[in-house]
């Protein structure tokens, strides 16, 4: 258990549907982020937030949305995905800078149909 | 922005013999290197880093070299276990200034120790 929690583990979706994606953080941190994980791909940086005010979107389509309501979860909105959006999702936070240890969610299998 | 380039992209061992996983990175101004390790069904977690400012740091079996001048840096793994098979992968992280920069992570590399 790294303290980042992420539900739920696996959703399947079609491209219709709308779904959220949740990850809380029980480690004081006050940054977090979204990473997108494809095989064959490197980690790709989706979303920053740093005291819950967004500081990085990373040329994101607008069919995701980010939401932190609060320093302890942050939660991804999706909406009429695609196909190649299928990946697995990671959410990490850290203390306060990136070169803090970042601190990895076990991940969202996403399969969009 | 930052490229991370990352070898081999699958490595096999005989337990206990080591391993060496190598990253070269493009942007000068990167002056932090972690290594994460991803078990399966597991998000990553971090191993060892390295700052610019230092040469070599070492942790256990496990230790990490920084030629900033050739811009590359490796992981090594001696006296290799059944239990470090995962993928591994480097990143990069440019100083730009600014409270929150980014990490550029490289391809990943799969490592298979065989008992």
């Amino acid at each position: 258990e790294t303290g980042v929690t992420q539900t739920p583990r696996h959703l399947v979706m079609g491209m219709t549907n709308k779904k959220s994606l949740k990850c809380e953080q029980h480690l004081g941190h006050n940054a977090m982020y979204w990473y997108k994980q494809s095989a064959k791909k490197p980690l790709e940086l989706m979303f920053v937030y740093s005291l819950e005010e967004r500081v990085e979107n990373n040329s994101v389509p607008s069919r995701f949305s980010p939401e932190c309501p609060n320093s302890s979860h942050l939660f991804l909105h999706l909406h009429t995905l695609q196909p190649e959006d299928s990946a697995l999702y990671l959410c990490a936070s850290s203390q306060d800078r990136v070169d803090d240890e970042q601190y990895f969610g076990p991940g969202t299998r996403l399969t969009v149909t | 922005g930052e490229n991370v380039e990352q070898h081999p992209s699958t490595l096999s061992v005989q337990e206990g013999d080591s391993a060496v996983i190598k990253c070269t990175y493009s942007d000068s101004a990167s002056n932090y290197f972690p290594w994460y390790k991803q078990e399966l069904g597991k998000g990553p977690q971090l191993i060892i880093d390295i700052r610019s400012n230092v040469g070599e740091k070492k942790d256990q079996r496990i230790a990490v070299t920084l030629n900033k001048t050739a811009k590359h840096f490796s992981l090594h793994i001696t006296e290799t276990q059944p239990e470090d098979s995962a993928v591994y992968f480097c990143a990069a992280s440019p100083d730009r200034g600014s409270t929150l920069g980014r990490l550029y992570f490289g391809r990943g590399t799969q490592l298979t120790v065989w008992p």
